[in-house]
């Protein structure tokens, strides 16, 4: 069965600074789909990103991006010029095209966004 | 474009009670899923349907159901209530089945087992 893991419970960052979210699953299936999102207090979770396992390029989304390394199977975002609007939580998630269609999500990291 | 709703936003039941929550996706869309997010579980997958047949299920008990109607629109039920399915319950939507069409997903309805 396919696994998802975010070590980071808690990151905190600067307004304007940078930071790295990182994510690693574990998975025997060859192509498949992996998404960051992100869930503010409002409580409906957005989509951020999301990249396809054939595809080489990492995706990119204006201020956020991912290194996508498929055979450490890892999957970090990067959020650059962090604004205070950023601050939620955020989930990874892995989307199989072959087996049940549905989202295994990670345990998630709450961002904090520091003025 | 109105988005996915979810109806109510809050739910307070007693233990034993039944409960039934609405979704209304996005206008044309067919799929929906319904996922359920505790602090200690994190976010797990209920069940999901298209155009009016559950297509796949999660490792749920069997007091947890759902079906959808000819609009799309979804209900889930929960009967017999325990303290453990206080929960809040998301839903999504999309446009087709399967991995190629991304999710939107709704507020969700924080439900309370008392």
């Amino acid at each position: 069965a396919q696994t998802v893991t975010q070590s980071q419970p808690e990151m905190s960052v600067q307004e304007a600074e940078t930071v790295t979210l990182s994510c690693t699953y574990d998975t025997s299936e060859s192509d498949y789909y992996l998404f960051w999102y992100k869930q503010p207090p409002s409580r409906q979770m957005i989509l951020v990103i999301r990249q396809e396992a054939y595809k080489q390029q990492n995706a990119t989304e204006n201020r956020f991006s991912v290194n996508f390394q498929k055979a450490a199977k890892s999957f970090s975002l990067k959020i650059s010029d962090s604004q205070l609007g950023d601050a939620a939580m955020y989930f990874c998630a892995y989307r199989s095209t072959y087996n049940t269609d549905k989202l295994i999500f990670g345990t998630g990291t709450r961002l904090q966004v520091f003025p | 474009k109105a988005g996915v709703t979810q109806t109510p936003r809050y739910l307070i039941k007693t233990r034993g009670q039944q409960v039934t929550l609405s979704c209304s996706p996005i206008s044309g869309h067919r799929s929906v899923s319904w996922y359920q997010q505790t602090p200690g579980q994190g976010l797990q997958f209920l069940f999901e349907y298209f155009s009016e047949t559950q297509r796949n299920k999660g490792n749920f008990p069997g007091r947890f159901s759902g079906r959808q109607f000819s609009n799309s629109r979804s209900e889930m039920n929960v009967s017999t209530l325990e303290l453990g399915d206080s929960a809040l319950y998301l839903c999504a939507s999309s446009l087709e089945a399967g991995p190629n069409y991304g999710y939107t997903f709704g507020s969700g309805t924080r439900l309370t087992v008392v």
